[in-house]
C-alpha cells in the first residue's frame, strides 16, 4: 500500500527566504506526483506535475524534483512571500488513484 | 473556462437525512472523484468512479452512495447511515497526462 509522508508538517520563515518542501513515498510504481496549494477553507489548487519519466518541473517561482528510484520529491519555493502562505500538499498516483500526503503548513511572515 | 463546480458551498444536515452533494465537471475528464477533509487526518478517498455507469468504494465508503449518469456529473449523497459527516467534501476529476483538478469544496455541518 502506497505511503505519502511529508516534512516538515508546519514551517515559518522570514520573507524572502528560499526553502525546500520534502515528500517521500514508499511504492515507486507511480504514474506521476502532484504538488498542490490549499488554502484556508478552500479547494486544491494544483501547482505542478512531474510525469513519472521526467526529473522537474518549474512554474515561475516553485520548481519541484522527483527522484522515483529514491521515493522522493522535493517542492523548492525562491523567494518567499507572505502569500505563498499556505498548506502544501504532495500526493502521487498509482495505477486506479493519487494518495496524498498529510501537507507541510507553510507561514511566512513579513 | 474548464473546471470543476461543487455546490452548494456550505451545507447543514439534521440528524437521520440524507443530503446530496453536486459535482460538475466541463473538462471531458473520464474519472472522477469525492474526498473527505478532516483536521489533522488529511484528504480520504469515498468512491471514485472511471466511467460511466461504473463506480468503485475507496477508503471510507460507509454511509455514502453515488451516481454517475453523466460524464459531467458525480453527486454525493451523504445518508443517515453516515455517524460523523461533518467534514469538508472535495470533487475531482482527472486525465492521466494531466493530473487531478479540484472543486472549491463544500463544507457539511450537522445541526
Amino acid at each position: 500500500k502506497q505511503e505519502v509522508t511529508q516534512i516538515p508538517a508546519a514551517l515559518s520563515v522570514p520573507e524572502g527566504e528560499n526553502l525546500v518542501l520534502n515528500c517521500s513515498f514508499t511504492d515507486s510504481a507511480i504514474y506521476n506526483l502532484q504538488w498542490f496549494r490549499q488554502d484556508p477553507g478552500k479547494g486544491l489548487t494544483s501547482l505542478l506535475l512531474i510525469q513519472s519519466s521526467q526529473r522537474e518541473q518549474t512554474s515561475g517561482r516553485l520548481n519541484a524534483s522527483l527522484d522515483k528510484s529514491s521515493g522522493r520529491s522535493t517542492l523548492y519555493i525562491a523567494a518567499s512571500q507572505p502569500g505563498d502562505s499556505a498548506t502544501y500538499l504532495c500526493a502521487v498516483r498509482g495505477s486506479e488513484k493519487l494518495v496524498f500526503g498529510k501537507g507541510t503548513k507553510l507561514t511566512v511572515n513579513p | 473556462d474548464g473546471g470543476i463546480t461543487q455546490s452548494p458551498k456550505y451545507l447543514f444536515r439534521k440528524e437521520g437525512q440524507n443530503v446530496t452533494l453536486s459535482c460538475e465537471q466541463n473538462l471531458n475528464h473520464d474519472a472522477m472523484y469525492w474526498y473527505r477533509q478532516d483536521p489533522g487526518q488529511g484528504l480520504r478517498l469515498i468512491y471514485y468512479s472511471q466511467i460511466v455507469n461504473d463506480f468503485q468504494k475507496g477508503d471510507i465508503a460507509e454511509g455514502y452512495s453515488v451516481s454517475r449518469e453523466k460524464k459531467e456529473s458525480f453527486p454525493l449523497t451523504v445518508t443517515s447511515a453516515q455517524k460523523n459527516p461533518t467534514a469538508f467534501y472535495l470533487c475531482a476529476s482527472s486525465a492521466l497526462r494531466y493530473g487531478y483538478t479540484f472543486g472549491s469544496g463544500t463544507r457539511l455541518t450537522v445541526v
